[in-house]
């Protein structure tokens, strides 16, 4: 099945620095999703995207439908230290979702 | 609102024994899903269902049944449980309309971490 290619697979920061990750595909999709799941958590839903250029905020969050449907970014700023864990994008095409393998993130204090 | 709930949280199987894992939500999503996560890798679609009465094979189907008699319900069963199948579990669901920008949002549950030994 396919799945989506992102990038970092890891990062370790200081606390208070930005964080900016992606999410590419061959393919076009009608739905970009960003997810962060902590550990011996299920995954929770933090941004959704609907619409080619769009971009849309959650606090410190922000994250953009690429222009060509084919990506997806997230950007976290002035990190703190709850932030720990793996944040991991999805795509809707047709019927199906598709996910990125995750990116994983430390926040050093 | 609970959301999707998935049971149990935690089960040590023996090969070749049998389970199901429950999952129910309460939105009134028409689209459920169960996906297993093992470590490094993406979430794998197992089964899917698009309405009561309706299920359809993932990508990863063998070993593993579904039924979805009705909108809130939709369990997991594994009929003869091999070390293959230890994995971390994932339900989920979502109200999937036609069109782009139409609000299509997947909602997980908590998981269930399966061990088979």
């Amino acid at each position: 099945g396919q799945q989506l290619n992102q990038s970092p697979q890891s990062m370790f920061i200081q606390e208070g620095e930005d964080v900016s990750m992606n999410c590419t595909s061959s393919s076009i999709f009608n739905t970009w999703l960003w997810y962060k799941q902590d550990p011996g958590e299920g995954p929770v839903l933090l941004i959704a995207l609907y619409k080619a250029g769009e971009l849309t905020s959650n606090g410190r969050l922000t994250a953009q439908f690429g222009i060509t449907r084919k990506d997806s970014f997230l950007n976290i700023s002035a990190s703190i230290p709850s932030d720990v864990g793996i944040y991991f994008c999805a795509g809707l095409s047709g019927n199906q979702f598709y996910f990125g393998t995750g990116t994983s993130l430390t926040v050093i204090p | 609102n609970a959301g999707v709930t998935q049971t149990p949280k935690f089960r040590i199987l023996k090969i070749g024994q049998s389970m199901t894992l429950q999952c129910t939500q309460d939105m009134n999503h028409n689209y459920m899903y169960w996906y297993r996560q093992d470590p490094g890798m993406g979430l794998k679609l197992i089964y899917y269902s698009v309405g009561a009465g309706i299920t359809d094979k993932g990508e990863v189907p063998n070993g593993y049944n579904v039924s979805r008699s009705t909108t809130e319900d939709f369990p997991l069963r594994l009929e003869l449980a091999a070390p293959s199948q230890t994995s971390v579990y994932f339900c989920a669901s979502s109200y999937r309309r036609t069109g782009l920008g139409s609000g299509n949002t997947i909602y997980f549950g908590e998981g269930s971490w399966l061990t088979v030994v």
